[in-house]
């Protein structure tokens, strides 16, 4: 098994422009989030889902849509992109949205300049 | 909403000592809680978790203990060795509904040979 897989690894943005952050897993999990992280504060949720077709905001969802048309998949769009939103961004997923450990995906490093 | 606050946020040891974490939340809801080891520039991964029915968990050298009423929990890390170097994570979820967890600010942990 791959586990979760993101793409892509380094991606620089201007103020303003849109892209896509993927991520997939290939261990049938139901659970499936997008974190954020930045210096000194942790990892902040961004969105989950706990299954195809359903999709929920975590603590700073503002910014950034997620669909989840697939089980395997969760991509992360950025709408227009602003500087707030450099960051580094990480995929996990779960077995179920039961409190079940998460596996996380290697990362997307975003710098929006 | 739930708030983790983790101390301290730099903590170096000799190797050989032991290391302790802290962490408070502040949801009496919250029921799981998980401690991630992120090595620099990889993901984090779980290194143990513990429920709210359980007052302490051991494996080998790492336990973690929770206090309900106090609502606080720490990682313990016995006999360190230059691979704990590392930052830790320590989270918290109430698991209504979905697993929504709740990062503190991390520990950066330097083992010193």
């Amino acid at each position: 098994n791959a586990g979760v897989t993101q793409t892509p690894k380094f991606q620089v943005l201007k103020t303003g422009q849109s892209m896509t952050l993927q991520c997939a897993q290939d261990m049938n999990h139901e659970y499936m989030s997008w974190y954020r992280q930045d210096p000194g504060m942790g990892l902040r949720l961004i969105h989950y889902s706990v299954g195809a077709g359903i999709t929920d905001q975590g603590e700073v969802p503002n910014g950034y849509n997620v669909s989840r048309s697939t089980t395997e998949d969760f991509p992360l769009r950025l709408l227009s992109a602003a500087p707030s939103q450099t960051s580094v961004y990480f995929c996990a997923s779960s077995r179920t949205s039961a409190a079940y450990e998460q596996y996380f995906g290697p990362g997307t490093r975003l710098t929006v300049t | 909403g739930e708030n983790v606050e983790q101390h301290p946020s730099t903590l170096s040891v000799q190797e050989g000592d032991s290391a302790v974490i802290k962490c408070t939340y502040s949801d009496s809801a919250s029921n799981y809680f998980p401690w991630y080891k992120q090595e620099l520039g990889k993901r984090p991964q779980l290194i143990i978790d513990i429920r709210s029915n359980v007052g302490e968990k051991k494996d080998q050298r790492i336990a973690v203990t929770l206090n309900k009423t106090a609502k606080h929990f720490s990682l313990h890390i016995t006999e360190t060795q230059p691979e704990d170097s590392a930052v830790y994570f320590c989270a918290a979820t109430s698991n209504q509904g979905a697993q929504k967890l709740v990062f503190g600010q991390g520990t950066r942990l330097t083992i010193n040979p």
